[in-house]
């Protein structure tokens, strides 16, 4: 059964603080994983899409890295501003279903 | 382009009550979906159309049913509101190519509660 586990469920950083959130997925062959970032009281906004292992990608003080087995967004002296919940979902080869797990909340203090 | 729109943004029923909540895309996508989102879990698909004129279960179907009205627009319906259906909904829309990943977004969402 295609799975998505994201660790930890909350992370509280101080400004500057970097640090990493985990995303571990099980998977019957890999079509794409995805990172959204949600706002409160907002829909999921797209972050990225990584396609194979090895892959990163990256995006002002994010980088999103990914393995055969898990993925990690990597925050870089975060801000206030990067605080909110950061969800991480796969998509497997011969469906376009997507299955996204329960998010890292994450608190940046100024 | 507005993007993934739905209204209403709240809604408050009584167990027993039916409503609609509506989603619209002008982005041209041709694939549109609806999300349930509960505290601790992650979204939860609930129907999917992959194309105008074609609908499916998701993951959690039970006490839901949707239309797609034309390519643009994808409704939800609850036909029996139950407190058990009290969440977020989130409907998302996706262009969905064949061989290439799709990309799904996501409107606003539309917070429902049932007493």
């Amino acid at each position: 059964e295609d799975q998505v586990t994201q660790s930890p469920e909350a992370l509280r950083l101080q400004e500057g603080e970097s640090s990493s959130l985990n995303c571990s997925y099980t998977v019957s062959g890999l079509r794409g994983l995805f990172w959204y970032r949600q706002d409160p009281g907002k829909g999921p906004e797209f972050l990225f899409t990584l396609y194979s292992a090895g892959e990163e990608k990256e995006k002002e003080r994010l980088k999103a890295t990914l393995t055969k087995k898990e993925s990690f967004l990597h925050i870089t002296a975060p801000k206030p501003e990067d605080s909110a919940t950061y969800l991480c979902a796969v998509q497997a080869r011969g469906g376009f279903k997507t299955i996204f797990g329960a998010g890292t909340r994450l608190f940046v203090k100024a | 382009n507005a993007g993934v729109t739905q209204t209403p943004k709240f809604q408050v029923l009584k167990t027993g009550q039916s409503m609609t909540l509506q989603c619209a895309q002008d982005m041209n996508h041709n694939s549109m979906y609806w999300y349930r989102q509960d505290p601790g879990m992650g979204l939860r698909l609930i129907y999917y159309s992959a194309s105008e004129g074609t609908t499916d279960k998701g993951e959690v179907p039970n006490g839901y049913n949707v239309s797609r009205l034309n390519k643009r627009e994808f409704s939800l319906r609850l036909e029996s509101a139950a407190p058990s259906q009290t969440s977020v909904y989130f409907c998302a829309s996706s262009i969905l190519q064949g061989g290439s990943t799709d990309t799904q977004y996501f409107g606003p969402g539309t917070r429902l509660t049932v007493l």
